[in-house]
């Protein structure tokens, strides 16, 4: 049973430029929210999705921008990158919402460096 | 607010030794309480769970107990392998929301 699938593995980006990542949740999970770790920290909630609409968002400028396709899958998409954006992507999926009881599948992440 | 802290590393230990990872959080709702495992290169796994009070998560060898009159919900391990070594999370979910708060992580390295 695959888990959660992120790609790419690491990226590297100018300042400026745009950023598009991947996920596929785990078989049988529809929520799907992504995570900011910077080095040495916590992950913070950027936002999560759920029935292809954005049902909560975290402390992130509307630079952070996403999407979940029919088969929930999602991307995560980030404009006018700064070196501050510079961080692990985790990607994180749950069944039906109940995060409460199940906690998160997490994917092994995005490495994104700008430069 | 909602908040996690927990104790800050890293933490050295020789194999076979006791653990203890202290995590407390602030008591806004009822929360559900994770410990999140990091190893080295890889993502977050969920280690174990406890959904409301004097419930006793545990899994491989790690056991914590929510404990609302504390607001606690502290690590042990009796006996720590060096396959242990990893970053350590705990985390809350947030009242009313999917959200989960993260504690700051604290970094363990057992030692053989």
């Amino acid at each position: 049973d695959a888990g959660v699938t992120q790609s790419p593995t690491h990226l590297i980006k100018t300042r400026g430029q745009q950023v598009t990542l991947r996920c596929s949740p785990k078989s049988g999970h529809d929520t799907v929210s992504w995570y900011q770790q910077a080095l040495g920290q916590g992950p913070q909630f950027i936002f999560q999705y759920y029935e292809e609409e954005e049902r909560q968002r975290g402390n992130f400028p509307d630079r952070f921008s996403g999407h979940q396709f029919p088969n929930y899958s999602s991307e995560l998409n980030v404009n006018a990158l700064l070196l501050g954006d510079s961080a692990l992507y985790l990607c994180a999926s749950s069944p039906d919402r109940r995060t409460y009881f199940y906690g998160y599948t997490f994917g092994s992440g995005t490495r994104l460096t700008v430069v | 607010g909602n908040s996690v802290t927990q104790m800050e590393g890293p933490v050295t230990l020789s194999e076979e030794a006791f653990l203890t990872i202290n995590c407390t959080y602030t008591a806004t709702g009822y929360p559900s309480l994770f410990w999140y495992v990091q190893y080295p290169g890889e993502g977050l796994q969920l280690l174990l769970k406890a959904t409301k009070a004097d419930d006793k998560g545990s899994n491989k060898g790690f056991e914590a107990t929510y404990r609302k009159e504390t607001t606690s919900f502290h690590l042990e391990k009796g006996s720590v392998q060096v396959s242990d070594s990893a970053v350590y999370f705990c985390v809350r979910t947030q009242g009313g929301s999917e959200k989960l708060v993260f504690g700051k992580g604290t970094k363990l390295t057992v030692n053989p």
